[in-house]
């Protein structure tokens, strides 16, 4: 069973800090994506990560994905309000039709004080 | 282009009863993923489906827990004889075909009393 382990579980911090969070596995996937939950609400895709070393950038939000696939990191640069809600990274492991199959982290509950 | 729809939002059900739980696909998906999101608990895959077929249904519950995709209509997710623990947020995902990315849907809060 692959697991994805998230950290931290919360985040505080001021307007205008940096932030990083992070996902790791001991497990190989084919590629990773970092969604977004507001409360009462479903996920929102960020962003779909699928080569190791690859980086993407969206706005004031960077996300990596490690070099061998296991981990990956989001980084929010001059945190706003509205970045505050609950981050989720999720894995596929890929191959046949497990690809569909994705694994979620536990998720980062970030809340950005004004 | 109408994003992934859910209905209903909001379901109560008394114990024994039956949930239906309806989702339609983004315009052009054909796949659909169910997840499942218990209190405190992280999303958990419970079964993808293409049209007419089930292609993996390892997260589904052994009992009482059904899925469906036809080739005309919404993909429905059905539980017989609800339980207490059935209470939970249940997620409709989808994808066009060959695609990683999955579009989520707003939910279904079920609630067993």
């Amino acid at each position: 069973t692959q697991l994805l382990e998230q950290s931290p579980q919360f985040l505080s911090i001021q307007e205008g800090e940096n932030l990083t969070v992070y996902c790791n596995s001991s497990s190989v996937f084919s590629s990773l994506q970092w969604y977004r939950q507001e409360p009462g609400e479903g996920p929102v895709l960020l962003v779909t990560v699928v080569t190791g070393g690859e980086v993407k950038k969206l706005k004031r939000l960077t996300f990596q994905f490690g070099d061998a696939r296991k981990d990956s990191s989001l980084h929010i640069t001059a945190a706003q309000p509205g970045d505050t809600g609950l981050y989720l990274c999720a894995g596929s492991p890929g191959g046949g039709t497990s690809y569909g199959k994705l694994t979620f982290g536990q998720g980062t509950i970030l809340t950005v004080h004004p | 282009n109408a994003g992934v729809m859910q209905n209903p939002r909001h379901l109560v059900r008394r114990r024994g009863q039956e949930a239906r739980l309806r989702c339609s696909p983004m315009k052009g998906h054909s796949h659909v993923y169910w997840y499942r999101q218990l209190p405190e608990e992280g999303l958990k895959f419970m079964v993808y489906l293409q049209k007419e077929n089930i292609i993996d249904e390892s997260g589904m519950p052994k009992e009482r827990f059904s899925a469906e995709f036809p080739k005309e209509g919404p993909s429905i997710l059905r539980i017989q004889q609800v339980v207490r623990g059935d209470s939970a947020a249940y997620f409709c995902a989808s994808s066009p075909r060959g695609a990683v990315e999955q579009y989520f849907g707003p939910g279904t809060r079920l609630t067993v009393t």
